[in-house]
């Protein structure tokens, strides 16, 4: 399995402001994930984190609204740019562990955002 | 295109009674299924997988599910609910090709137990 930490775990941001996720794992991993799951919704997936060059962004995501960084293959950071109310949701971080870790998504604990 | 389906936004059940949460999925292939639980303000963990093999697969908790093909059913059970079970549990779908593709997240079915 593996171990996700984020931080922060919640916040209240101005509305106009950007906040960084922090996303650590306890071991490498070649695949990393951002989520968003917005009030009362699923889960829908932002972009792959990619180590070393750019994420790859789902329909909908783009990189001006949600940069991403992957520095090496236990840490990431989602940025949310620009903050509206629309943008209070739960974001998670996920990796992909594969053979060795069962074929199996993990999830962090999440950061609530509210923007007000 | 896969998708997931989970037909009942909320269940109630009493405490000790038997539990069924339905999922549906669409994949044209052999899927891999998930189902994942989410308690108030945590994130999500992991109950139970099915990739291959036996189609009923056991998971944490007291939970079980059960793989059929012929209903692309993935139907989560367990025998008598506790009150720590009330969550939200998800079901998710992907392509069982051997490493990661990407997940499809049902839009989950929240639990409430009352005693």
């Amino acid at each position: 399995s593996a171990v996700i930490s984020q931080k922060p775990s919640r916040d209240i941001c101005q509305r106009g402001t950007s906040l960084t996720i922090q996303c650590q794992v306890d071991s490498q991993v070649t695949m990393m994930f951002w989520y968003r799951q917005q009030p009362g919704q699923s889960l829908t997936l932002i972009a792959t984190a990619n180590q070393g060059s750019e994420a790859t962004y789902e329909s909908g995501f783009v990189i001006d609204k949600f940069p991403i960084s992957r520095p090496n293959l236990t840490f990431s950071t989602l940025t949310v740019s620009n903050m509206s109310p629309e943008d209070s949701s739960i974001y998670l971080c996920s990796v992909w562990a594969g053979v060795g870790g069962g074929n199996t998504i993990y999830f962090g604990e999440g950061s609530w955002l509210t923007v007000v | 295109a896969q998708s997931v389906t989970q037909p009942d936004i909320h269940i109630t059940v009493s405490e000790g009674a038997s539990l069924e949460l339905r999922c549906n999925y669409s994949y044209g292939a052999t899927p891999y299924l998930f189902w994942y639980v989410q308690s108030p303000g945590q994130g999500l963990q992991l109950l139970l997988k099915y990739f291959s093999g036996d189609t009923l697969v056991q998971g944490i908790k007291g939970f079980e599910a059960e793989f059929k093909r012929s209903q692309s059913s993935f139907n989560l059970r367990k025998p008598s609910v506790h009150w720590s079970d009330a969550a939200e549990y998800f079901c998710a779908v992907g392509p069982n090709s051997g490493g990661y593709q990407k997940v499809t997240f049902g839009i989950g079915t929240k639990l409430q137990v009352i005693p």
